[in-house]
């Protein structure tokens, strides 16, 4: 089946830094979605990107999606102990179902 | 609550046993999905319903049987499992199997413990 790599597996990061997780594919996506996971919790949904060279913002989280729609980014800026968690995207290609990446495990120092 | 409900949260059963997962959607989707969460693994699609009707199994063992009675409630019946199957078991709905917008909506998933 189609997959999607995510990197890094694991990022530390002082608090106050920038964090940035990148998911890349070889084919072109429909669309790609990204959710965070917090430590002993369940994924939630942030946002889809749809468009080629679609970026979105929410306050400090910044989600692009590349010219080719084959990768895409989520970017933090200024990282809070709040932004703890596993971070995955899930691309869709055609009209199949969901894949997820492997996910980014973000621990920030305080 | 996320609108999407499992239970229960924990659970520890032998391999000899028959157990069962339970999901509840009151969010009006017609899309409901299984997951398996182990550690260091990516989440792992097991089933897909679609209005009712089993449109994926994705290469499952037969230990899991999966139930839909309706486009609301969601079963993962387990039977003789082995230790390995530990792991956490996440339900998810979305509008439909394809082009929703919003994205799934996970429950809080099932923890479980095969000794």
């Amino acid at each position: 089946g189609q997959q999607v790599m995510q990197i890094p597996q694991y990022q530390h990061v002082q608090e106050g830094e920038d964090f940035t997780t990148y998911c890349n594919s070889s084919t072109t996506l429909s669309n790609i979605q990204w959710y965070k996971q917090r430590p002993g919790g369940h994924p939630v949904f942030l946002i889809q990107l749809v468009k080629s060279g679609e970026v979105k913002k929410q306050k400090r989280l910044t989600f692009q999606f590349g010219e080719a729609k084959k990768n895409s980014s989520l970017h933090i800026t200024a990282t809070q102990t709040t932004d703890v968690g596993t971070y995955f995207c899930a691309a869709r290609f055609g009209n199949e179902k969901l894949t997820f990446g492997t996910g980014t495990r973000l621990t920030i120092i305080p | 609550e996320t609108g999407v409900t499992q239970t229960p949260r924990h659970l520890v059963m032998g391999m000899t046993n028959k157990k069962s997962l339970k999901c509840e959607q009151h969010l009006g989707h017609n899309a409901m999905y299984w997951y398996k969460q182990s550690a260091k693994k990516p989440l792992e699609l097991m089933f897909v319903y679609n209005f009712k009707e089993q449109t994926e199994n994705n290469s499952v063992p037969s230990r899991f049987s999966p139930e839909c009675p309706n486009s609301s409630h969601l079963f993962l019946h387990l039977h003789t499992l082995q230790p390995e199957d530990s792991a956490l078991y996440l339900c998810a709905s979305s509008q439909s199997t394809q082009g929703q917008r919003y994205g799934y909506t996970f429950g809080s998933g099932t923890r479980l413990t095969v000794v």
